[in-house]
């Protein structure tokens, strides 16, 4: 029930394409909901959020779709760029659990191809 | 505005010789301080989290430990080391006094070898 299943765990799209990452959970108490960027030999990067209270959330070039009643949140990314290839990770945490822990999804590896 | 280190950026150790990592966070106060594991290519195993000084849970049994001796101050370490140690190990903040009450933010890590 603590799981957050990641699809697809890899991803080619062409430049210009809307690569769309997927995530599922069980858990209902989860209610914080954020995406990771990483890149080779760095720390992972927090690129969006969002809580259940929203349906949609954009900032830039990233938007993060959530459906409450199917446990499922995506990320899409617009007008893709080679500079967007990298490893993506989804997470969820239940904001008043003991230490805000975050469940992460196994992770996509993105490339955009020029 | 909040920073968060790591050092050593990069390690090679023996089999069976002691660890220690450390993270310290500047400009916040009293934050939630976690300890993550990466194996090549694979996703993010949490080690251990911190909510305050002293205060430390564990997540898998293993060959590590960690420690808060000061507030802004998480340490991870090891006796003897095992090859299975390998991997990226990250620190991460969340909260505290800072303006970021939800997020959680990460260091830059530590590349571990063990040989």
């Amino acid at each position: 029930q603590q799981q957050v299943k990641q699809s697809p765990q890899s991803l080619i799209v062409q430049k210009g394409g809307i690569p769309i990452i997927n995530c599922a959970y069980e858990n209902t108490a989860f209610d914080y909901f954020p995406w990771y960027q990483q890149f080779p030999g760095k720390g992972p990067a927090l690129l969006i959020a969002i809580r259940p209270d929203v349906s949609e959330k954009k900032e830039g070039r990233f938007t993060i779709s959530f459906n409450k009643s199917a446990k499922q949140f995506s990320l899409h990314i617009m007008d893709s760029q080679p500079g967007d290839s990298a490893t993506y990770f989804c997470a969820a945490s239940s904001l008043g659990g003991y230490g805000n822990k975050l469940v992460f999804g196994a992770g996509t590896i993105l490339r955009v191809k020029s | 505005s909040q920073t968060i280190h790591q050092w050593p950026a990069t390690l090679v150790q023996p089999v069976g010789s002691p660890l220690s990592l450390e993270c310290t966070v500047e400009g916040t106060s009293n934050p939630n301080l976690y300890w993550y594991r990466q194996a090549a290519g694979r996703g993010l195993q949490l080690l251990f989290y911190s909510v305050g000084i002293g205060q430390i849970s564990s997540e898998v049994p293993q060959n590590l430990s960690a420690s808060r001796p000061q507030d802004r101050q998480f340490i991870l370490s090891s006796k003897k080391l095992l090859l299975s140690d390998s991997g990226f190990y990250l620190c991460a903040w969340r909260g505290g006094t800072s303006a970021y009450y939800n997020e959680q933010f990460f260091g830059p890590g530590t590349r571990l070898t063990v040989l």
